[in-house]
């Protein structure tokens, strides 16, 4: 069960420039898309979400941009920190199956000095 | 900031034996969830519990597997006889919202780190 996606299982940048992550779904009924942050021996960090009624969202750095048409969101990260460095994780919500989060397999960042 | 606790951080335990593992949501929140991650794999939902009874559950989620409110703060999940396969860190999480009606962000605890000898 692939529902959702991250193809890219590493992406390295450099301090002070553009990350990108992406993430590709295929169930049409998932109306909430969520960006998870993850350090090793933690849990999963909310970082930002958005409804799929929007095609944008913003928080200081992040954002995130919902592609309905294509099935697929992004997460911008601007500028990018060492401390950003961890495991990036979107998740999304099926409204007919109640709260559960279905989680694509993360996408490794590491931003250098 | 509140936050999802959960107890132990790591739990070492022999096949066959029963194990509860024991979370503390974040106090005004009325959605519970289980998730796992077996090392190199997803994040995968185990259950919901809204309303003191399961809301949504897995196939993962078998007869060998419980939740519980017991008292007004903690939320255990009961693995009744582990599997070697069980091994796994298992996520508490919980939201404020239900189904549906607006953002029902989830906010994770630390995880419990279950080891099936």
């Amino acid at each position: 069960d692939q529902q959702v996606k991250q193809n890219s299982p590493s992406l390295s940048v450099q301090e002070g420039r553009i990350s990108i992550l992406n993430c590709d779904y295929t169930n049409s009924m998932f109306d909430y898309f969520l960006w998870y942050k993850k350090y090793p021996a933690e849990g999963p960090t909310f970082l930002i979400s958005i409804s799929s009624i929007k095609d944008k969202n913003e928080d200081g750095r992040f954002t995130v941009f919902l592609n309905k048409s294509a099935k697929h969101l992004s997460l911008h990260i601007v500028p990018s920190q060492p401390g950003d460095s961890a495991v990036y994780f979107c998740a999304a919500r099926d409204n007919n199956a109640g709260n559960m989060l279905t989680f694509g397999g993360g996408t490794r960042l590491m931003v250098k000095p | 900031e509140p936050e999802v606790t959960q107890t132990p951080s790591h739990q070492v335990t022999q096949m066959g034996q029963e194990v509860i593992l024991r979370c503390v949501p974040i106090s005004n929140h009325l959605y519970f969830y289980w998730y796992r991650q077996i090392l190199g794999q997803k994040v995968e939902f185990l259950v919901s519990f809204y309303n003191n009874e399961i809301s949504e559950k897995s196939e993962i989620f078998d007869d060998q597997f419980s939740v519980e409110r017991p008292d007004g703060s903690n939320f255990t999940l009961k693995i009744r006889s582990t599997k070697l396969e069980d091994s796994a860190m298992y996520f508490c999480a919980s939201s404020v919202a239900p189904s549906g009606r607006g953002t029902d962000t989830q906010y994770f605890g630390p995880g419990t780190r279950l080891t099936v000898l």
